[in-house]
């Protein structure tokens, strides 16, 4: 069964450091792996996706994830924080392959971004 | 940009009592569907829905819960005797075609009184 596993449920940064946000799937067969962010009282906004092109991939406000198979990761990351970045963050996988259009989400991470 | 809607913004409801929550998905999108996120927990697929009928369901989607498409335009959400349990944050969200990334509405939030 697919699963998604965010190993942090807060993370706290300084303004202008980097951002490390940890995420793990499951998936029997190779997956669309996505993270979206929710501001306060706002509903999910994309930030980026993979669907098995680039292993690389570069999202909107200067976030990128890398897929890595054999660690089976999707790790979110930014080389500099800003206060704006402040969010819940949701890494979230999808096996179209299996038939299946839902979304399996993680538990999300909180950031926290100190001035 | 065009985005999915959601109304009403909240909803507090008596238990045991029918609530309507409802989405218009963008314009040109055919596929759709509904999440809730119980306060603290994760998000959690509901169900989705193609072509005037659903296409997948989780445990969750029990008898209490419907979906329907009675227009062109909107997409709701039915709950037809609701318990404390309904409390939730509820999510519509679309895409054109699977391959596509789901967009996400601003969610309701249903209290259950």
């Amino acid at each position: 069964a697919q699963s998604v596993t965010q190993l942090d449920s807060h993370v706290s940064v300084s303004e202008g450091t980097p951002v490390l946000l940890r995420c793990n799937y499951s998936s029997s067969y190779s997956p669309s792996l996505f993270w979206y962010v929710q501001h306060p009282n706002k509903g999910l906004q994309l930030l980026l996706k993979y669907t098995s092109a680039a292993t690389l991939v570069k999202g909107i406000n200067g976030f990128e994830a890398e897929f890595k198979k054999s660690e089976t990761s999707f790790h979110l990351t930014k080389p500099s924080a800003h206060m704006s970045d402040a969010a819940e963050y949701f890494c979230v996988v999808s096996d179209l392959r299996r038939g299946t259009y839902k979304y399996i989400f993680g538990t999300g991470t909180r950031l926290k971004v100190l001035a | 940009e065009p985005e999915v809607t959601q109304t009403p913004s909240h909803q507090v409801t008596q238990m045991g009592q029918e609530v309507i929550l409802r989405c218009v998905p963008i314009s040109n999108h055919l596929y759709f569907y509904w999440y809730r996120q119980i306060l603290g927990q994760k998000v959690e697929f509901l169900v989705s829905f193609y072509n005037n009928e659903i296409s997948e369901k989780s445990e969750i989607f029990d008898d209490q819960f419907s979906v329907e498409r009675p227009d062109g335009s909107n997409f709701t959400l039915k709950i037809r005797s609701t318990k404390l349990e309904d409390s939730a944050m509820y999510f519509c969200a679309s895409n054109r075609d699977t391959n596509q990334p789901q967009h996400f509405g601003d969610g309701t939030r249903l209290s259950i009184l």
